[in-house]
């Protein structure tokens, strides 16, 4: 079974400050694991995803985040923020083992950036 | 890329009577269909997992007979929220994955917000 943790609900920062936002896995088989941002209202919209290839992982609107397999980690930063960064942002796992199709979604931390 | 286009965005239904909500694969054969609920200011919880022309496999504790999942083409799936109650009000996301779209290719829909009085 897969599972992950989103540390803080809430996380404020100040706009152009780094954004930092937490995520834990805890997975059987070795994960796939995704970041997801979602506006009110919508959709989810794809930032990034950890595949295997590369522990370093760019996504879009400049976002990256780095899995730590010795960490169980998998956090999302962005070096300056902006305002339309506001929104919510959910870490995502599944496992890597054929026939293993779930997302299981964490709780989800809701991003403000203070002007 | 990927669309799924999710319809209505907003339905507003009276208590007992049944809603249908649609998602469509514009520019792919959506074989895997995965359907959740989002509660206000929480997370995503799946409801059921549908393959194109198979009966929905649904999660534990979620009503088969009252949330009804339709997916009988690859473009096409529905989830019918049946006798509608209040406590049924919440945001319904639909995602949709190809058979050639490999283990990472998840398109979700834009939501529907159902509002049961």
């Amino acid at each position: 079974a897969q599972s992950v943790t989103q540390l803080g609900s809430h996380v404020s920062v100040s706009e152009g400050a780094l954004v930092l936002l937490r995520c834990n896995y805890s997975s059987s088989v070795p994960p796939y694991l995704f970041w997801y941002v979602q506006y009110p209202n919508q959709g989810l919209q794809l930032l990034l995803k950890y595949t295997s290839a590369a522990t370093l992982v760019k996504g879009i609107n400049g976002f990256e985040a780095e899995f730590k397999k010795s960490e169980t980690s998998f956090h999302l930063t962005k070096p300056s923020a902006h305002m339309s960064d506001a929104a919510e942002y959910f870490c995502a796992v599944r496992g890597s083992n054929f026939g293993n199709e779930k997302l299981t979604f964490g709780t989800g931390t809701r991003l403000t950036i203070i002007p | 890329g990927a669309v799924v286009s999710q319809h209505p965005s907003r339905v507003i239904c009276k208590s007992g009577t049944s809603v249908k909500i649609e998602c469509r694969s514009l520019d792919f054969q959506a074989t895997t269909m995965f359907w959740y609920r989002q509660f206000p200011k929480q997370s995503l919880m799946l409801m059921a997992t549908s393959n194109e022309g198979s009966k929905a496999t649904y999660e534990q504790g979620v009503e088969k007979d009252k949330f009804l999942i339709n997916h009988a083409s690859l473009t096409l799936s529905t989830l019918t929220v049946t006798s509608a109650h209040p406590e049924d009000s919440s945001f319904y996301i639909c995602s949709a994955r190809a058979r050639t779209g490999g283990p990472f290719g998840y398109t979700f829909g834009s939501g529907t917000r159902l509002t049961v009085v």
